[in-house]
């Protein structure tokens, strides 16, 4: 069964850190680009990070550059995010995606999401 | 930064009807748009990537059209299971960035 599944989020104290994580499976992990994408409560979408097929290239939102580090483990089918110096406004629902290997851009694949709620 | 305008934040239409968004880049950015449903407490889903072409297993009443600056997501006869909240997105490749639009709330 093509899908992804994330784990890791919960309540977290302003300042602290947290580490989601991804598991894919029933496709090619390791031909894609996997991104983190983020809702906050009542809110629009945001992108958060992109990792390159192999791990070699890693890009982040202005928002969470410096905080936040996206990493792969293409031989365990995994993606996460590690949130470190979080912030209220890092509340949200995290999604882990994919844009597909044959194509440039779009995200086709979503996980279901996981909240993580920053709190004192 | 590329800016995407996406109109109106809200719409309220009838079944069966023509059902049209817009999304606005504040610079030319090609065919480099996607377009995203979501329902309430759900991941988004992909509908129409690259601006005019229909993902696999997406019913044929939804389409996109548009390049450069102007683009155009339709619904050509509303149903009752398209009532959620649609999203533009556009993404480069050189450097890798992705942005979405304010998202627009389809009500019956």
């Amino acid at each position: 069964q093509v899908q992804l599944v994330e784990s890791g989020g919960g309540v977290v104290q302003p300042g602290r850190s947290l580490r989601l994580s991804c598991a894919a499976s029933g496709f090619a992990f390791d031909t894609c680009p996997m991104h983190w994408v983020r809702q906050a409560p009542g809110k629009g979408l945001e992108w958060v990070a992109v990792i390159s097929y192999d791990g070699g290239a890693k890009y982040y939102a202005d928002s969470v550059r410096g905080r936040f580090t996206i990493s792969r483990d293409n031989s365990k089918n995994t993606l996460d995010l590690q949130m470190s110096s979080l912030r209220p406004d890092d509340t949200a629902v995290y999604y882990c995606t994919r844009t597909p290997a044959r194509r440039r851009g779009g995200f086709d694949l979503w996980g279901q999401g996981i909240l993580v709620t920053v709190s004192s | 930064d590329i800016q995407m305008t996406q109109s109106p934040s809200s719409l309220s239409a009838s079944l069966g009807d023509r059902v049209t968004i817009s999304c606005q880049a504040s610079q030319d950015i090609k065919h480099f748009l996607n377009w995203y449903q979501q329902k309430p407490g759900k991941a988004p889903k992909l509908l129409i990537y690259d601006a005019s072409n229909l993902e696999t297993g997406v019913p044929s009443r939804f389409s996109g059209s548009g390049s450069g600056t102007d683009f155009t997501f339709t619904i050509s006869s509303l149903q009752p299971e398209d009532i959620a909240t649609y999203y533009c997105e556009h993404y480069n490749n050189l450097p890798p960035g992705y942005s979405f639009g304010q998202g627009t709330k389809l009500e019956i």
